[in-house]
């Protein structure tokens, strides 16, 4: 069965500075994707970021890139420049390819400080 | 191109009645699943259907739960006899026909059910 894994109930961070929260997975399979929602107190699920497992290089998306390590099952978000709206519960999330079931982590309570 | 709504966003429900959630996919879209998220933890994937039918339930509770999409009208997450530990956020997901979900899935706000 896949899992996915945040080790990092909660982190905090300065304005301005950058965080990385970490998310491990486990499948057998070779053909995935990989996902990051953010969670604002609204309760909505944003997708933050994507990366399909096929592809080498890192997904980015402004200030927010991940670190992909396949071959650890890694797959860590970089959050640069921070900013008091990123303040929010992060999920990390697989889905199989070609399955319709999006496997999320526990998540992670991020703060950002002023 | 409103968003997936879902209604209600907060409902309460005594032990034993029944619980509606609804959910109205973004316009075109004819895909939808239902998520629920417990306290303190990630969402967990409970149907997924197309219209008019179930294309997997495999997340659902045996019993008491069930789950529709229509032809018209909105998908219903119907929840019979409700107690204290269906109260979670039941969240909504849509995508379109011709998309997978690894490339385009959009989230509702979620319904948040306590059951007192």
């Amino acid at each position: 069965a896949q899992t996915v894994t945040q080790s990092q109930p909660e982190m905090s961070v300065q304005e301005a500075e950058t965080v990385t929260l970490s998310c491990t997975y486990d499948t057998s399979e070779s053909n995935y994707y990989l996902f990051w929602y953010k969670q604002p107190p609204s309760r909505q699920m944003i997708l933050v970021i994507r990366q399909e497992a096929y592809k080498q290089q890192n997904a980015t998306e402004n200030r927010f890139s991940v670190n992909f390590q396949k071959a650890a099952k890694s797959f860590s978000l970089k959050i640069s420049d921070s900013q008091l709206g990123d303040t929010a519960m992060y999920f990390c999330a697989f889905v199989q390819g070609g399955s319709e079931k999006l496997v999320f982590g526990k998540g992670t309570k991020l703060t950002v400080n002023p | 191109n409103a968003g997936v709504m879902q209604n209600p966003r907060h409902l309460v429900r005594r032990r034993g009645q029944e619980a509606r959630l609804r959910c109205s996919p973004m316009k075109g879209h004819s895909h939808v699943y239902w998520y629920r998220q417990l306290p303190e933890e990630g969402l967990k994937f409970m149907v997924y259907l197309q219209k008019e039918n179930i294309i997997d339930e495999s997340g659902m509770p045996k019993e008491r739960f069930s789950a529709e999409f229509p032809k018209e009208g909105p998908s219903i997450l119907r929840i019979q006899q409700v107690v204290r530990g269906d109260s979670a956020a039941y969240f909504c997901a849509s995508r379109a026909s011709g998309r997978t979900l690894n490339t385009e899935a959009f989230f509702g706000q979620g319904t948040r059910l306590t059951v007192v």
